[in-house]
């Protein structure tokens, strides 16, 4: 069974601050993405990684894609009020039997950014 | 342009009783894609549709659980009997054909949260 570790699960930072998120697995997927979840509402995909090693960034986020596939990085440089919410790692199995959207999701972190 | 939306936001009922949630995804989207999230742990993978067809039902849990799509437009995910354990928030999301010129991105609705009492 795959499975999605992230780390922290929760994490409570001044506004300025920096932050790192992990999501690992000992197993190799053929991409990861990071979603975003507000209270209420579903995941809203941020970034989508597929090649090892790759590193994309989103304004003040950056991601990071293990050079074996098999973990990722999100790190949010000065952190602000507005970036408070549940982030979430999610992966594609490179092997045959899942669908396309057949999802592996970690458990999440949960931000909050204090003014 | 509308997103995926679902009915309804919140179901309590009680053990042994039977729910239907429904799902309209963004028009022209084929795929269509039921998970759960139950309390405590990570949101888990369903079943996917591609238009009325189920391309992948590996993850459903057991037989009390059905999920339709006919004529590929809106979806219903039934459990009947419910029991305790089905209590959890159930997402439905879509997505364009990769063919159709789409990314393969998955847009979620807010989903339906079931309680069995």
């Amino acid at each position: 069974t795959q499975l999605l570790e992230q780390s922290p699960q929760f994490l409570s930072i001044q506004e300025g601050e920096n932050l790192t998120v992990y999501c690992n697995s000992s197993s190799v997927f053929s991409s990861l993405q990071w979603y975003r979840q507000e209270p209420g509402e579903g995941p809203v995909l941020l970034v989508t990684v597929v090649t090892g090693g790759e590193v994309k960034k989103l304004k003040r986020l950056t991601f990071q894609f293990g050079d074996a596939r098999k973990d990722s990085s999100l790190h949010i440089t000065a952190a602000q009020p507005g970036d408070t919410g549940l982030y979430l790692c999610a992966g594609a199995s490179p092997f045959g039997g899942g669908s396309q959207g057949n999802l592996i999701f970690g458990k999440g972190t949960k931000l909050s950014v204090k003014p | 342009e509308a997103g995926v939306t679902q009915f309804p936001s919140h179901s309590v009922i009680e053990k042994g009783q039977t729910v239907t949630l429904r799902c309209d995804p963004i028009s022209g989207h084929d795929n269509l894609y039921w998970y759960r999230r139950v309390m405590g742990k990570e949101i888990k993978f369903l079943l996917h549709f591609v238009k009325e067809s189920k391309q992948d039902e590996s993850g459903m849990p057991n037989n009390r659980f059905l999920a339709e799509r006919t004529g590929g437009t809106y979806s219903t995910l039934k459990v009947q009997p419910a029991e305790l354990e089905d209590s959890g928030v159930y997402f439905c999301a879509s997505s364009q054909d990769l063919r159709d010129r789409g990314t393969g991105e998955l847009f979620f609705g807010e989903g339906s949260r079931l309680t069995v009492l």
